[in-house]
């Protein structure tokens, strides 16, 4: 399957100070790619669609002045969590689709952020 | 309602049996189907995709597809303890341009 490389795996960071979290597709390119969040034993939820070379799309209820995504090549896309509280704290995946038909999702490691 | 419903478990199967999960979906309209497995702390992983109706096999992997029913399996057989993850359940919306996922479902292999 496609390989997905997410950066950093983990962080700790001072409430108030803004994270940085970067997306690569290293075998294939990816128009889009998507950024998710899972909060402990619960599902996934799709935070936003990350465009390469226009906006990225934000669901209903994230704010987007908070979480800011860049998508500026082919292959990388970044989520900057500004401002971070401690109820930031979650675990931030972001996949890209590939496969048949560009519909299955290859999902990058994941990074754990403790905002404290 | 749900847009993808999962019964969250546990599901506790003894090992060597088949485990069997399943999923619900409410949109007529999604065309692709997807298991992930998902461990601990550590991000999903693609294990079967299914496009159509009917039983797709990939070695200890079954999935299956009714769409008239809106429904969607995974069978899992000789169950191994490194099976014991949460298994999330996905579709794309109509337009595919997102992939939703249900709440997953928590399965433990017993030995």
């Amino acid at each position: 399957g496609a390989v997905v490389s997410q950066h950093p795996s983990w962080v700790i960071c001072k409430s108030g100070t803004s994270v940085k979290i970067e997306c690569r597709s290293l075998d294939f390119q990816a128009t889009t790619m998507f950024w998710y969040r899972q909060f402990p034993k619960q599902s996934l939820m799709l935070m936003a669609t990350s465009n390469e070379g226009s906006k990225a799309t934000y669901e209903q209820g994230v704010e987007k002045d908070k979480f800011l995504i860049n998508h500026a090549s082919l292959t990388l896309s970044t989520l900057t969590v500004t401002s971070a509280h401690p109820e930031d704290s979650s675990f931030y995946i972001c996949s890209a689709p590939s496969g048949q038909w560009n519909t299955e999702a290859f999902f990058g490691q994941g990074t754990r952020l403790t905002v404290v | 309602q749900k847009e993808v419903e999962q019964n969250s478990g546990p599901l506790s199967v003894p090992e060597g049996a088949i485990a069997s999960l399943n999923c619900t979906y409410s949109d007529r309209g999604s065309q692709s189907f997807f298991w992930y497995r998902q461990y601990s702390g550590k991000s999903p992983e693609l294990i079967m995709s299914i496009y159509s109706n009917g039983d797709k096999e990939d070695g200890r992997f079954t999935a299956q597809l009714n769409k008239a029913s809106q429904y969607v399996s995974l069978l899992i057989r000789d169950s191994q303890p490194s099976d014991s993850a949460t298994y999330l359940c996905a579709r794309t919306d109509s337009s595919a341009s997102k992939i939703i996922f249900g709440s997953g479902t928590r399965l433990s292999i017993r030995p």
